[in-house]
C-alpha cells in the first residue's frame, strides 16, 4: 500500500527566508501525482502545488517550488521569500494516476510552518 | 473561494444520532469526494461520486453513506453516531478534463461533534 510520510512535525522560519519542508513517499507504481496542500487556520485545504511523476522537470508556482527525486521517493517543498501568509499547515498527497483512482488522495501526517516576523 | 459549499459549517449532535452532511461542488465538475480530518487519523478518503455513480471506496465505515444526485449535489449520511466520528469533513470536486481530474478543490469543510 501506498504512504506518505512527513519527518517534521513542525517548522518555523523568519519572514523573508526560505524554508524548505520533507516528505517521502512509498509506492510500487510509476506513474502517479504527488501534491502539497496549505491548510491556513480557516481549515481550508488549498492546491499549492502539483508534480506529475513523468516529469522529470520540477514543478514551480511563484515563491514554491519541489525537488522531486523520483528514484528516491522524495519530494520536498520549498518557500522562497516566506510571507507571514504562508504560516500554516502543509500536507503531502500522493494520488495513484490510475482510472478512477484519480483524486483518491493519500496524505501525509502534515508540517505545521510558523512565519516569525 | 473554492467554489465547493458544504453546509452546515458546525454540527453537534449525541451518540446515536443520524446526520446529514451536504455538497454542491463547483459548476461543471462531475466528480464530488468526501474526506475525514480527524486527530487520531489525520486525512484520509472516504469516497468518490462520478456523475452520479459511485467511482471509488476509501476508510468508509459501514455506519456511512453517500449518494449524488442529477444535479450533482452530494450529501454524506453518518448514522449511529459514536463519538470517535467527531471529526473535520471535507467535500471536494474536481474538473472533468483528463489532465486536471486529479486536482481537488476543497469546500472549507463540516465541524462534526460527537457529545
Amino acid at each position: 500500500a501506498q504512504t506518505v510520510t512527513q519527518s517534521q512535525p513542525e517548522m518555523s522560519v523568519q519572514e523573508a527566508e526560505t524554508v524548505t519542508l520533507s516528505c517521502t513517499y512509498d509506492t510500487s507504481e510509476s506513474d502517479y501525482y504527488l501534491f502539497w496542500y496549505k491548510q491556513p487556520p480557516s481549515r481550508q485545504m488549498i492546491l499549492v502545488i502539483r508534480q506529475e511523476a513523468y516529469k522529470q522537470q520540477n514543478a514551480t508556482e511563484n515563491r514554491f517550488s519541489v525537488n522531486f527525486q523520483k528514484a528516491a521517493k522524495s519530494f520536498s517543498l520549498k518557500i522562497s521569500d516566506s510571507q507571514l501568509g504562508d504560516a500554516a499547515m502543509y500536507f503531502c498527497a500522493y494520488d495513484m494516476n490510475y482510472g478512477g483512482s484519480q483524486g483518491n488522495l493519500i496524505f501525509g501526517k502534515g508540517t505545521k510552518l510558523s512565519v516569525k516576523p | 473561494d473554492s467554489g465547493v459549499t458544504q453546509t452546515p459549517k458546525h454540527l453537534i449532535t449525541a451518540t446515536g444520532q443520524r446526520v446529514t452532511l451536504r455538497c454542491s461542488p463547483r459548476s461543471g465538475d462531475l466528480s464530488v469526494y468526501w474526506y475525514q480530518q480527524s486527530l487520531d487519523q489525520g486525512l484520509q478518503f472516504l469516497i468518490q461520486y462520478y456523475n452520479g455513480e459511485e467511482r471509488a471506496k476509501g476508510n468508509i465505515l459501514e455506519r456511512f453513506s453517500a449518494q449524488q444526485f442529477p444535479d450533482l449535489h452530494s450529501e454524506l449520511n453518518l448514522s449511529s453516531l459514536e463519538l470517535g466520528d467527531s471529526a473535520l469533513y471535507f467535500c471536494a470536486s474536481s474538473p472533468s478534463l483528463v489532465d486536471d481530474r486529479e486536482k481537488l478543490f476543497f469546500g472549507s469543510g463540516t465541524q462534526l461533534s460527537v457529545l
